[in-house]
């Protein structure tokens, strides 16, 4: 399996502009995670979806994130309007189901964000 | 709050010492325990997990040593190596829940 697979790898915009961050779980994974990984804060949870529906969305800061997952194989991180405060690595995961010991977390290689 | 508290922030050893990174939590409903091994530019990968029915858990070089009444849980490698330097993520999850608390990592350096 190709993995979680995530576009792009690296994005540099500038404040204000809008950011769009893709995703494309592991082929039959029904739950789906972004996570922004910083110094400050280490890896928080953002959103997380479930058979393509939104579950908990708690963890987004504010409302210029929003997060959509239109089919069981994409979903989009949008961050509208972009501020440099948001420059961090955005990780999206995969699980099987739920978190469990048997259907573990998998994670994609992340997209480096720097807003100047 | 930090869910889970994980120790050293950093840590160098010689090729072939034993590292060991700790991490502790006060939520008892926790019931799964991964450690997570990430290299730079790479997404955080499953390295070895734990449930609380047993204390300890083997996988080659790496093992978790898990104290249920002292909610603490540590990982240790046996016979490191230079390929073992990386960044350590322990974390948390009470079943039903959807969110896997995270510690706040350590920084592993294996001189050769």
């Amino acid at each position: 399996d190709a993995g979680v697979i995530q576009s792009p790898r690296h994005e540099v915009t500038e404040m204000g502009q809008e950011v769009t961050l893709r995703c494309k779980p592991i082929s039959g994974h029904n739950s789906l995670f972004w996570y922004r990984q910083t110094m400050m804060r280490g890896l928080e949870l953002l959103i997380y979806f479930n058979n393509n529906v939104p579950i908990d969305d708690s963890g987004m800061p504010e409302d210029r994130f929003s997060a959509k997952m239109p089919n069981a194989s994409f979903s989009t991180l949008k961050i509208q309007p972009s501020e440099p405060r948001d420059s961090a690595v955005y990780f999206c995961a995969s699980s099987y189901d739920r978190v469990t010991y048997n259907s573990p977390l998998h994670f994609g290689n992340g997209t480096r964000l720097t807003v100047t | 709050q930090q869910q889970v508290k994980q120790s050293p922030q950093s840590l160098i050893v010689q090729k072939g010492g034993i590292p060991i990174i700790n991490c502790a939590y006060e939520n008892t409903a926790f019931d799964y325990f991964p450690w997570y091994q990430q290299f730079p530019g790479k997404g955080p990968a499953l390295l070895i997990a734990i449930r609380p029915d047993v204390s300890e858990k083997k996988e080659g070089r790496f093992t978790i040593s898990f104290n249920k009444s002292a909610k603490q849980f540590s990982l240790h490698i046996m016979d490191s190596q230079p390929g073992d330097s990386a960044t350590y993520f322990c974390a948390a999850l009470e079943t039903g829940a959807n969110n896997l608390f995270f510690g706040t990592g350590t920084r592993l350096t294996v001189i050769p």
